[in-house]
């Protein structure tokens, strides 16, 4: 079955520290991977995206991710927090042109000054 | 547009009404897709098209939800007899379709509010 899962529901950090939010994928084909964020009452912005080549992409807000096919896994990093960066992230997987993303049910992040 | 726009921003109902609500992907867009959002869930694969015709239809819950697209362009998802649980956020996205990387892009919309009483 495809699916996203991203253990963890609530995470928070303190402004400047690192973050590292989880995100596990089961896909039959080749997958693509994105990263999505969602502030409060606005909807999904394009973080960054994976679908060949180099494993560390890099997005946009000085967030990237790598992908690691021997563990099923495409997780988002950022090295300081801001407190801008306190919002819901998503994580999906796709296939090729056509297909629907299917999303994980998101990380909440909280920001502590 | 420049973006994906959804109209309305919020809808308030009552139990058994019916809901129009519309989407007006990014112009050149050839794939359009429709996702509905339940409070602290992930978005969920509702329906998708490919120019006038549904693609894959596969996530829409139930006949009371229907969808059309009829010049390729603006989309109205279609709610008949509202029920309570289907109170959510309903999220259209768009993307252009051959890409130069045979991947799939969404850009979606701030969404539509609906709210069942």
């Amino acid at each position: 079955a495809q699916s996203v899962t991203q253990p963890d529901i609530h995470i928070t950090v303190s402004e400047g520290a690192s973050l590292e939010l989880r995100c596990n994928y089961s896909y039959g084909a080749t997958p693509y991977l994105f990263w999505y964020v969602q502030s409060p009452g606005q909807g999904l912005q394009l973080l960054l995206k994976y679908f060949s080549g180099d494993t560390l992409v890099q997005g946009i807000k000085g967030f990237e991710a790598e992908f690691k096919r021997s563990q099923s896994s495409f997780n988002l990093r950022k090295p300081s927090v801001h407190w801008s960066d306190a919002a819901e992230y998503f994580c999906a997987v796709g296939g090729q042109a056509g297909t629907a993303l299917i999303f994980g049910k998101g990380t909440t992040l909280s920001v502590s000054s | 547009g420049a973006g994906v726009s959804q109209t309305p921003s919020n809808k308030v109902t009552e139990k058994g009404k019916y809901v129009e609500l519309r989407c007006d992907p990014i112009s050149g867009h050839t794939a359009l897709y429709w996702y509905r959002q339940s409070l602290g869930q992930g978005p969920e694969f509702l329906i998708y098209f490919q120019g006038t015709g549904a693609a894959d239809d596969s996530g829409l819950p139930n006949d009371r939800f229907f969808a059309v697209r009829p010049e390729g362009s603006v989309s109205t998802l279609k709610i008949q007899r509202t029920e309570r649980g289907d109170s959510a956020v309903y999220l259209c996205a768009s993307s252009l379709l051959p890409s130069s990387t045979g991947a799939n892009v969404l850009t979606f919309g701030a969404g539509s509010r609906l709210t069942v009483l």
